[in-house]
């Protein structure tokens, strides 16, 4: 069964500090993975996309990086913002092109305090 | 900018009662998806649709049916609402093709009482 697994579920840090949110999955046959942030109420969007062959992928002060072989992601944000505060959701893809499913983990709750 | 609009952010309806919720996106994507979203559960896949008329079950379809007439918009239908399907209800939609992001609606908080 494939699974993705997040950690922590939620997190609590000071405004300027870094973070690194993790996943583990448990997908096969593995196409890409996903990071989303979601803000409350609102819909996910999309912050990296990694296939197999990346293993760091930067969107400003995300940096995602993803290690194939113990099947792990991980999701660092330098110099945390206020606007940082959301859900940060792990989505992983398995199958081939135009049979792709996914599956999403159930996300790690960030607060940033001032 | 690429957008996929959600007709209500708010819902409420009785039990028993027939709910449409309503997505349009304005990408020309023939791929688009209605998820539900539970606390503890993540997203789970209701139904999608690869094309127009075209509709294929999700991993939990039961209580639920879809509509896609036009390529813009895929409606969610819940053909008699029960208080298990009060959630958050998203839509999404995608090129064909591997390698691209999903684009999610804002999403529907529906509450059924």
């Amino acid at each position: 069964k494939n699974q993705v697994e997040q950690s922590p579920q939620s997190l609590i840090i000071l405004e300027g500090k870094n973070c690194t949110l993790q996943c583990n999955y448990t997908v096969s046959p593995f196409s890409n993975l996903r990071w989303y942030k979601q803000d409350t109420g609102r819909g996910p969007v999309s912050l990296t996309i990694m296939t197999f062959s990346e293993n760091t992928k930067s969107n400003g002060r995300y940096t995602a990086t993803l290690d194939a072989d113990t099947k792990q992601s991980s999701l660092h944000i330098t110099a945390s913002q206020l606007s940082d505060s959301a859900s940060y959701i792990c989505v992983v893809s398995a199958g081939f092109v135009g049979n792709e499913k996914l599956t999403f983990g159930t996300g790690t709750r960030l607060t940033i305090i001032p | 900018d690429v957008k996929v609009t959600q007709s209500s952010r708010y819902l409420v309806k009785r039990t028993g009662e027939k709910v449409f919720l309503e997505c349009v996106q304005d990408m020309d994507h023939e791929n688009m998806f209605w998820y539900r979203q539970d606390p503890g559960l993540g997203l789970r896949l209701i139904y999608f649709s690869y094309d127009v008329k075209m509709k294929e079950k999700g991993d939990i379809p039961e209580g639920y049916s879809v509509s896609r007439e036009k390529k813009e918009r895929f409606s969610l239908i819940l053909e008699s609402a029960s208080t298990n399907q009060t959630s958050m209800y998203l839509c999404a939609s995608r090129p064909p093709g591997s390698g691209y992001g999903y684009t999610f609606g804002s999403g529907t908080r529906l509450t059924v009482v």
